[in-house]
């Protein structure tokens, strides 16, 4: 596709549950990014990749949150044991270079009963 | 605390008027300032951007204005039209090593009014 896309689009889970969203960044871009963003909010960063790694972790709230990013494209960020705070959408986006322009997704819309 | 301050939180213009969101910012060191627009159920979209060695970037109807030593920017849409209704977002990006995610306003809905 010509765009970032994001699965699955809303994912509904009770309290305690683990669940995870996927990523399919624009083909040959290099950098992703996972913000989430609040009802009525501008996205706050969560982490970034630059290829496999996770170059800045810095945003991600406490050790329930993970991403991977295992060959260098899709990525997968990983929510245990969910709580109602972490009711959000979750975007990401990606940049063909980590200086570059940033793209996003539609998000993935969480929602923990 | 906020990186980016943005105002106001809503703003109504007739169509054809011109449209005026603000932003401002502490940290010197930003180096790159991004409009995204954002329309419900939609991930933001960028707009227009500018680094801060530009004082103003005009694309279309959509023009930044950049004061460097106020700290402060600003989208300024002219001939504003029913389809421009939407969320803006400012945002901002600090080149420290390894880091290059965006700080984010916390947005401004426009309604744009026949």
């Amino acid at each position: 596709g010509a765009g970032v896309s994001q699965t699955p689009s809303n994912k509904v889970t009770e309290k305690g549950k683990y669940v995870e969203l996927r990523c399919d960044p624009i083909s040959g871009h290099t950098a992703l990014y996972w913000y989430r963003q609040s009802l009525g909010q501008g996205p706050e960063f969560l982490i970034y990749f630059q290829g496999t790694g996770a170059a800045d972790d810095s945003g991600l709230p406490n050790d329930r949150f993970f991403a991977v990013r295992p060959e260098g494209s899709v990525s997968t960020l990983k929510i245990q044991r969910t709580e109602r705070g972490d009711s959000a959408v979750y975007l990401c986006a990606s940049s063909l270079m980590p200086a570059d322009a940033q793209f996003f997704g539609p998000g993935t819309r969480l929602t923990v009963l | 605390q906020q990186q980016v301050k943005q105002s106001p939180q809503s703003l109504i213009v007739q169509k054809g008027g011109i449209s005026i969101i603000n932003c401002a910012y502490e940290n010197t060191a930003f180096d790159y300032f991004p409009w995204y627009q954002q329309f419900p159920g939609k991930g933001p979209a960028l707009l227009i951007a500018i680094r801060p060695d530009v004082s103003e970037k005009k694309e279309g109807r959509f023009t930044i204005s950049f004061n460097k030593s106020a700290k402060q920017f600003s989208l300024h849409i002219m001939d504003s039209q029913p389809g421009d209704s939407a969320t803006y977002f400012c945002a901002a990006r600090s080149p420290r090593t390894g880091a290059n995610n965006l700080f984010f306003g916390t947005g401004t809905r426009l309604t744009v009014i026949p």
